[in-house]
This record gives C-alpha cells, sequence and structure tokens, in this order.
C-alpha cells in the first residue's frame, strides 16, 4: 500500500458544483494533514491543514478527517474554474523519520 | 512578510556537470525542506535542514546533498547530474522542524539536464 494515495484525475465538475477529493494513507500514527493547491507551472500553495478528526471549514474549503479509517478529504463548495488545478494531499508519516509524503494529487477540472 | 524564494529559477546543464540551487526562507522560518518534483513520481522529499543541521534525508544517492547557513538559507547540489535529475525543485520552510508544522514553498528551479 503506498503511504499516501489519491485518485490521479482529471476529475471533472461543473462550475457552481460541490468537488470533492479524496486521499488515503497508510501509517495510523500520523498526525498532520494538509492539503495543497498547484497550478500548471507554479509551486504548491496551503489550502488547509487539519490536525484532529471532524470536519474544518475555511471559506469554500472543508477538510474532512476520518483517523479511524485513515482517509481525509477536501470539498470545495460552488467551484469556480479557477479552482481548476492539481490538489496535493500531505501526510506526516510518524514511522519514517517524521517526514512528510506527498501523495502524486487530483487533477481536477471545472466545467463553465 | 516576503515569501520564500529561489535561485535561479531556470538552469540548463548538461550529463555529468554539478549544480547547486540557493533557497532563502521566510523571514523566522529555521527549517528548510527539499523537493524533487516529476510528472512521474509526484513530489518527493530530500532532505530537512533545521538550525544548520541534517535532520532528515530521502531516498535519493548520495550526489543530492545541502546545507544551511547561520541565516537559515540553505543550498542544494547535485554532482555528477543524470538525465534523470531534470525536474522541479522546490525548497520550503517553516517555522518548526519536523512535520507537523506548515511548510510554505518556494517558487522552484526548473532543472534541465541535458
Amino acid at each position: 500500500q503506498k503511504e499516501v494515495e489519491q485518485n490521479s484525475g482529471p476529475l471533472s465538475v461543473p462550475e457552481g458544483a460541490i468537488a470533492s477529493l479524496n486521499c488515503t494513507y497508510s501509517d495510523r500514527g500520523s498526525q498532520s494533514f494538509f492539503w495543497y493547491r498547484q497550478y500548471s507551472g507554479k509551486s504548491p500553495e496551503l489550502i488547509m491543514s487539519i490536525y484532529s478528526n471532524g470536519d474544518k471549514e475555511d471559506g469554500r474549503f472543508t477538510a474532512q478527517l476520518n483517523k479511524a479509517s485513515q482517509y481525509v478529504s477536501l470539498l470545495i463548495r460552488d467551484s469556480q474554474p479557477s479552482d481548476s488545478a492539481t490538489y496535493l494531499c500531505a501526510v506526516n508519516i510518524m514511522n519514517r523519520d517524521d517526514k512528510i509524503i506527498f501523495g502524486k494529487g487530483t487533477r481536477l477540472h471545472i466545467l463553465p | 512578510k516576503a515569501g520564500v524564494t529561489q535561485t535561479p529559477r531556470y538552469l540548463i546543464k548538461t550529463r555529468g556537470q554539478q549544480v547547486t540551487l540557493s533557497c532563502s526562507p521566510i523571514s523566522g522560518h529555521r527549517s528548510v525542506s527539499w523537493y524533487q518534483q516529476t510528472p512521474g513520481q509526484g513530489l518527493q522529499f530530500l532532505f530537512e535542514y533545521f538550525s544548520e543541521t541534517q535532520r532528515n534525508k530521502g531516498n535519493f544517492p548520495g550526489r543530492f546533498s545541502g546545507r544551511q547557513f547561520s541565516n537559515s538559507r540553505s543550498e542544494m547540489n547535485v554532482s555528477t547530474l543524470e538525465l534523470g535529475d531534470s525536474a522541479l525543485y522546490l525548497c520550503a520552510s517553516s517555522l518548526l522542524a519536523g512535520s507537523t508544522d506548515t511548510q510554505y514553498f518556494g517558487p522552484g528551479t526548473r532543472l534541465t539536464v541535458l
């Protein structure tokens, strides 16, 4: 099992709809979870961090963490064409010398 | 507050050469991590430096090395370049060491090896 897994996509979502991005991880001891957005040719920028089970909301973005099931998700409400990007899930892997491991990302395409 | 800066932004080298990349973290940040990003492998961790000490290292050959200076600026060196080293090299800074703190990425250095 890969340490951090994401569906590579592309995920196509109509403008105005909810985009749902998922990520699973292998290390039960993981404590920190991050979502980054990366536009083509640019560097990743942080959208959300989450550390506790449950939901965390920031504007149109909601991160959801379920440690028992070892998944973290990102919901984007009222999707806009500017949300079209690759979304990277990052998880700290304690059993790998305290490193942050990134998933390969999900490409999101918002259809106007 | 200024963000993370990386120089140079683009580099073209030939096989066998060596290259040095530079990263200046956000003011006050003492941790600098380096990543290699390629279309096939995604973002892969190279190493992390904190207070001039390497805390962690990824699964890369010894040709990849780094260092950090007392002002927290960091350099990464790749010797004996191979075609497969062509990638976007990103550095990220954070206030604290370890994997629990938020990392902020620089714009990256695009390295092409011919």
